[in-house]
């Protein structure tokens, strides 16, 4: 089963900062790899699919990059509605599951 | 508008059951991959089960197999989620999801098993 770690925890930064999200997966997951965001109370919002593509309606602000078991999701100026959990998720294609990391909080500093 | 609108949700006794359901608008749900994903109190996301667009593959996460079931209905734009032998440990919100990358969610549904 593959198990994707996402560092660090907590992030803390102020607005306009750059942040800088890791995912790490514990093998390959070639490009299978996407991002959401998640404010208190609200169901997760999908950032990035397939490594690197924005979703639709998502800001350029948000990039995606990395490949096989090395990811990272870059906010390049933090604006105040970016403050949330950030998760990553991977899908494998056999077994077929899909598998989150445990999250990373990003929190005004 | 795109929209899912899950229901169902409750408190349960262990060893009980409920069947979620989650009603879709606004897209062609006959063509989307839908998935049931569940976060406990606190913690983080867990995908739960999915299923393919005509219903022929259906895949669960290790802890549901033999206890939850996820079906659909096409022709009324619905996916389910029937949830038998409840444990403690199955207390979360659920959310219905649709697509291989989860987009659009719905609002989520609390489900809680407590004696």
């Amino acid at each position: 089963e593959i198990v994707l770690t996402q560092s660090p925890a907590t992030l803390s930064l102020s607005p306009g900062e750059r942040a800088t999200l890791s995912c790490r997966a514990s093998q390959s997951v070639s490009s299978y790899l996407a991002w959401y965001q998640q404010k208190p109370g609200q169901a997760p919002r999908l950032l990035i699919y397939d490594a690197s593509n924005r979703a639709t309606g998502i800001p350029a602000r948000f990039s995606g990059s990395g490949s096989g078991t090395d990811f990272t999701l870059t906010i390049s100026s933090l604006e105040p509605e970016d403050f949330a959990v950030y998760y990553c998720q991977q899908r494998s294609n056999w077994p077929p599951k899909w598998t989150f990391g445990q999250g990373t909080k990003v929190e005004i500093k | 508008e795109v929209q899912l609108v899950e229901s169902g949700g409750g408190l349960v006794q262990p060893g009980g059951s409920l069947r979620l359901s989650c009603a879709a608008s606004g897209f062609t749900f006959s063509s989307y991959w839908m998935s049931w994903v569940r976060q406990a109190p606190g913690k983080g996301l867990e995908w739960v089960a999915n299923i393919k667009q005509d219903g022929s593959e259906k895949y669960y996460v290790d802890s549901v197999k033999g206890r939850f079931t996820i079906s659909r209905d096409n022709a009324k734009n619905s996916l389910y989620l029937q949830m038998n032998s409840l444990r403690a440990e199955d207390t979360a919100v659920y959310y219905c999801a649709g697509g291989r990358w989860f987009d659009p969610w719905g609002q989520g549904t609390l489900v809680t098993v407590s004696s």
